[in-house]
């Protein structure tokens, strides 16, 4: 029941650089600002990216976050081994009212 | 510092209730919003909806309506998340989390509450 359609997986190598994507429509990415989330093995999720490329204190500015029109995307670059987890996407829609996820993508460092 | 921290797990039979709580600390309780988030075994997250500590009004995500009800009691910094009717697949690991305006994503997230609901 995801609104927002991520690639299940994405790899890498240390040091590579890895990006996921994040497709929505006109009433959630279109129309408002997207976040990411990055969700550590047994840990509650943490937010890496907000307003579509604005990042908190203490994240490394390895992590970058874009949009364009009703997509967004996250880049890691000089992928780390403590980078393995699971990454969300996330944005208000306005048709549903709500806040919409993204359907998950599990990143691995090969 | 800011810590948002949830009551413990719960095992609960089909058909009953549960009520998760959040307490909030080191911020000003009432002016952020508290969004309910939860992850089944395995699956992705899923927003429930929000509630704002300040009036007490409320958003649901029109999948929970009818079963979820979102409170807060200010004098103690605390919100509540109840649902009913409860049955297997709402197994699941249910988060609380806030954020400064309703549309805004959520900065900062509660540990975590593991709901189980089995016979």
């Amino acid at each position: 029941q995801s609104v927002l359609t991520q690639p299940p997986s994405a790899s890498g190598t240390p040091g590579q650089r890895v990006t996921i994507s994040c497709s929505g429509s006109s009433s959630n990415i279109g129309s408002n600002t997207v976040d990411w989330y990055q969700q550590l093995p047994g840990t509650a999720p943490k937010v890496l990216i907000y307003s579509n490329h604005q990042r908190p204190s203490g994240v490394p500015d390895r992590f970058s976050g874009s949009k364009s029109g009703t997509s967004a995307s996250l880049a890691i670059s000089g992928l780390q081994s403590e980078d393995e987890a699971d990454y969300y996407c996330a944005a208000w829609d306005d048709s549903l009212n709500g806040r919409v996820f993204g359907t998950g993508t599990k990143v691995t460092v090969l | 510092q800011v810590q948002l921290v949830q009551s413990g797990a719960e095992l609960k039979k089909p058909g009953a209730s549960v009520r998760v709580s959040c307490k909030a600390s080191g911020y000003s309780f009432t002016g952020y919003y508290v969004h309910w988030v939860r992850q089944a075994p395995g699956q992705g997250l899923e927003w429930m909806g929000y509630i704002n500590p300040h009036t007490g009004g409320t958003n649901y995500a029109q999948k929970f309506q009818g079963r979820v009800t979102m409170t807060r009691v200010t004098s103690i910094s605390t919100a509540y998340m109840e649902l009913t009717s409860l049955r297997s697949d709402d197994t699941a690991l249910y988060y609380c989390a806030r954020s400064l305006y309703y549309y805004d994503g959520t900065d900062y997230w509660g540990q975590g509450t593991l709901v189980t609901v089995s016979s």
